[in-house]
């Protein structure tokens, strides 16, 4: 089955850092391109990032820049979102998802997200 | 403030057809395909449309995507009670380098 499993969520201080992963399985991870979107309870879709199957390629929203970094280790079918200087405002459901095969931006795959909340 | 609009609500009667409009700008929609997501309350995103107009394979041909220009709309025809759901637009922005999305679409099945 085609899974997609985050996990790393929870309370941080504002400032403070936390790391999420996503846990790939069921399909050949290194051949896709992969996203973080975030998703404040109640309100819209977000996008965050996304990195290239080979890693060499990243794009990050300009509201998380220099802050938030997504990275992969597709010898571990998994994908990672590195969250630094955490700000009230970054608080939300993050998921991240799979672009489906020959495009780089259409999400076919959904994890369940994982909550994170930023708050002192 | 979504760089892609939508309508805020939406709705119809069980069996009739209905139209979600998306509006963007030439570095989102009118140079880029849309991407449309149904999300059932309390569920993930579900990939509905992709290059426009292409459904993935286990959604029904009652979903349809068109664009034109700086816009796009999702049509739903035969609505059932089950598509009462948040729908959302999205395009790659070249300008901005990243992925916007629309504020979403409440669809209610009267």
């Amino acid at each position: 089955e085609v899974q997609l499993v985050e996990s790393g969520g929870g309370l941080v201080q504002p400032g403070g850092s936390l790391r999420l992963y996503c846990a790939a399985s069921g399909f050949t991870f290194s051949s896709y391109w992969m996203h973080w979107v975030r998703q404040v309870p109640g309100k819209g879709l977000v996008w965050v990032s996304r990195i290239s199957s080979d890693e060499r390629i990243s794009s990050h929203a300009d509201s998380v820049k220099g802050r938030l970094t997504i990275s992969r280790d597709n010898a571990k079918n998994t994908l990672y979102l590195q969250m630094d200087s955490l700000k009230v405002e970054d608080t939300a459901v993050y998921y991240c998802a799979r672009a489906i095969s020959g495009t780089r931006n259409s999400l076919d795959v959904w994890g369940q997200g994982t909550m994170v909340t930023v708050s002192s | 403030q979504s760089v892609l609009t939508q309508p805020p609500s939406a709705s119809g009667t069980p069996g009739q057809r209905v139209t979600i409009s998306c509006s963007g700008s030439s570095s989102n929609i009118g140079s880029n395909s849309v991407i449309w997501y149904q999300q059932l309350p309390g569920a993930a995103p579900k990939l509905l449309i992709y290059r426009s107009n292409q459904r993935p394979s286990g959604v029904p041909d009652r979903f349809s995507g068109s664009k034109s220009g700086t816009s796009a709309s999702l049509a739903i025809s035969g609505l059932q009670s089950a598509d009462e759901a948040d729908y959302y637009c999205a395009a790659w922005d070249d300008s901005l380098n990243g992925v916007v999305f629309g504020g979403g679409t409440k669809l209610t099945v009267l």
